[in-house]
């Protein structure tokens, strides 16, 4: 059975750094995409970008290039978004997402990790 | 950037009625790779449409995604309790993958 488990929720203050985490198992980790899908509250699903675990490479949404960085590390299932500096703004359920293989669909989804930044 | 406009934004029917959920595209999506989802209070949004038309694993034959082009279509044949959540299109013909910005559907 596909699994994607999520990092537990995070409290920090604007300008703090934050990684959280995606494990993913029950495939072979390397030959999927995974997405990453930002929802802030009581609003809609955000297309954040994905990430190829084999190699890396990654494709970002305009509107989060440069304000996150996607990546992924193959030796224990796990991919990551992180934030250098977080602002209030990014106050908000993040969804990784296994990606269909062929397309870029997601076909799987883990639980959300809730960030909530304040001051 | 292909844009996603879904309609109605709010839809209030009763269980036994029939759905119709509009997603129009702000350009032609490549081989109607267009997908549908939803999403209940709480939880992550679950796959039910894929290529336009596909039913994902273990989704009732009551969805039915049909469309080309720019204009999509989820048909819900006869509204279960269970099926009153938020639904969103999603096109993956061309990056950036965007999200229409969903339709939720209420009892009425």
């Amino acid at each position: 059975e596909v699994q994607l488990v999520q990092s537990g929720a995070e409290v920090k203050k604007p300008g703090e750094s934050l990684k959280i985490s995606c494990k993913g198992s029950g495939y072979s980790f390397t030959s999927y995409w995974i997405g990453w899908v930002r929802q802030m509250p009581g609003k809609g699903l955000e297309w954040m970008g994905i990430i190829y675990p084999g190699d890396s490479e990654t494709r970002y949404s305009p509107s989060f290039q440069g304000q996150v960085t996607m990546s992924a590390d193959k030796s224990i299932s796990t991919a990551y978004l992180q934030w250098n500096s977080l602002k209030a703004s990014d106050t908000a359920m993040y969804y990784c997402a296994r990606v269909s293989s062929g397309w870029h669909y997601f076909e799987n989804w883990g639980q959300g990790t809730l960030v909530t930044v304040s001051s | 950037d292909i844009v996603l406009t879904q309609s109605p934004g709010t839809l209030s029917l009763s269980p036994g009625e029939r759905a119709t959920l509009s997603c129009r595209a702000s350009q032609s999506v490549s081989s109607s790779y267009l997908a549908w989802y939803q999403q209940k209070p709480g939880q992550a949004p679950r796959l039910l449409i894929y290529g336009a038309s596909y039913r994902a694993t273990g989704i009732p034959d009551r969805f039915f995604g049909s469309g080309s082009g720019t204009d999509f279509t989820l048909t819900i044949s006869r509204l279960e309790p269970e099926d009153f959540a938020v639904y969103y299109c999603q096109q993956y013909g061309s990056s950036p993958y965007a999200f229409g910005q969903g339709t939720k559907l209420e009892i009425k």
